[in-house]
């Protein structure tokens, strides 16, 4: 079975501090991975996704991913964080169902980040 | 361009009352399409998912039912609504490895 876990419900890091939001998963055959967040009462936004190719992936407003197969960890990180950045973040992997393009997404439980100014 | 809207933004509805939540997809053709729950904030679940006109496939036994009467558009029902049912539903679309979510709708059952 497909599964992805955010071991941390929360983070809380002072702006200008690098942060990461730990994700971990299990799925069988090649992972495809992603990270969301959310603002409250909002849709989920697309920040990253890893699909195959280097391992360190880079998305949007600064944040950056790092897949790591022996650890099977797929780690969101930001150099520098903004009070602006906190918002709920999601992990998910994306399982294909053989020889469709038909892709469900299986989330983590999500991770609150708080920065604090 | 591509886009997907959702609607009603917030319902709040009575227990025993019917539900049904509209989402339509702009600027595509042959989407995927998905609905999820989020409860109390956290954890997104995926509730029906369809590859096309009339197909829809359900993940989770449950009080709600879907239909794709058009290719662009997907609808969640139920005939009773629950106090279990409340929660944050999130309409998506696939095409490849793109996916997209629409903005949401915050439904409370009272």
């Amino acid at each position: 079975a497909q599964s992805v876990a955010q071991p941390e419900d929360q983070v809380n890091v002072a702006e200008g501090n690098p942060l990461t939001v730990k994700c971990t998963y299990s799925v069988s055959g090649n992972p495809y991975l992603f990270w969301y967040v959310q603002y409250p009462n909002r849709g989920l936004q697309f920040l990253l996704k890893y699909i195959t190719g280097d391992n360190l992936v880079k998305g949007s407003y600064g944040f950056e991913a790092e897949f790591n197969k022996s650890q099977t960890s797929f780690h969101l990180k930001k150099p520098s964080a903004l009070v602006s950045d906190s918002a709920l973040y999601f992990c998910a992997v994306r399982v294909f169902d053989r020889g469709s393009t038909l892709g469900r997404l299986y989330f983590g439980r999500g991770t609150q980040l708080t920065v604090w100014p | 361009s591509q886009t997907i809207h959702q609607w009603p933004a917030t319902l709040v509805q009575p227990v025993g009352s019917p539900l049904s939540l509209e989402c339509t997809v702009e600027g595509t053709s042959n989407p995927n399409l998905y609905w999820y729950r989020q409860a109390a904030g956290r954890g997104l679940q995926l509730l029906f998912y369809s590859v096309g006109i009339g197909q829809i496939s359900s993940e989770v036994p449950q009080n709600l039912s879907a239909s794709r009467p058009q290719d662009r558009q997907f609808i969640l029902s139920s005939k009773k609504l629950l106090l279990s049912d409340s929660g944050f539903y999130l309409c998506a679309w696939s095409v490849g490895f793109g996916y997209t979510f629409g903005s949401g709708t915050r439904l409370t059952v009272v």
